[in-house]
């Protein structure tokens, strides 16, 4: 079966960079999308961005332009997800998820998440 | 717009039916999806597409559109479906590609 496994918790300092990775396996890595969501303390989720592993194409949500690199390795089926210059509203879990590509859009197998904590 | 709007909380009697909605222009184009997620644990899907359940998904989900709305209707609300619920859809613009969640709506189960 699917299952995508996230890299462990994280704690950083503010203007700091996290790299979260998202390891896949039981699926056919590179005919799907690998999607990053994060929830704060509280709050909803929130899409980050996205890439086609197979094309290495990425969108990302304007409010992370310029600040988040999503990228993939097909040769060990995992997706990173970078996030720099971090502030303390940063501080969410972050989740990967598979994404079926063509409409209808939907996210079927979810990572475990990773917390990250940004505190000085 | 790039917004979905949901109710923060609903609640629902034992056995009885609720409906949770969602509304934004993207839903004039594109379907939501709809996610359950209880304390502590990632997301799941329950409903996708005009109305689809994955594997291991109980019957009493079901989802439906009209106009700029989405719905998730549970049908014989059980204890173990108090969660939290999120749609979510792709973004009404073309270029850039995006995608976006409502707010999430807490369900009670009385």
């Amino acid at each position: 079966q699917v299952q995508l496994v996230q890299s462990g918790a994280e704690v950083k300092k503010p203007g700091s960079s996290v790299k979260v990775s998202c390891k896949a396996s039981g699926g056919t890595f590179s005919s799907y999308a690998i999607t990053w969501v994060r929830q704060a303390p509280g709050q909803g989720l929130e899409w980050m961005g996205r890439i086609i592993p197979i094309l290495g194409v990425t969108n990302y949500a304007p409010k992370f332009q310029g600040r988040l690199s999503i990228t993939a390795d097909k040769s060990t089926t995992t997706a990173y997800m970078e996030l720099s210059s971090l502030r303390s509203e940063d501080t969410a879990v972050y989740y990967c998820a598979r994404e079926e590509m063509g409409s209808p859009y939907y996210f079927d197998y979810w990572g475990q998440g990773t917390p990250v904590t940004v505190s000085s | 717009s790039s917004e979905l709007t949901q109710d923060p909380a609903v609640s629902v009697a034992l056995g009885q039916t609720v409906r949770i909605t969602c509304q934004g222009d993207s839903l004039r184009t594109y379907y939501a999806s709809w996610y359950q997620q209880k304390p502590g644990q990632a997301p799941l899907l329950v409903i996708y597409g005009k109305n689809n359940r994955p594997s291991g998904i109980p019957d009493r989900f079901s989802g439906s559109s009209s106009g700029n709305t989405a719905s998730l209707t549970i049908t014989g609300a059980q204890a173990e479906d108090e969660a939290d619920y999120h749609c979510n859809s792709r973004g009404s613009s073309g270029n850039p590609l995006y995608w976006v969640f409502g707010g999430g709506t807490k369900l009670t189960v009385l």
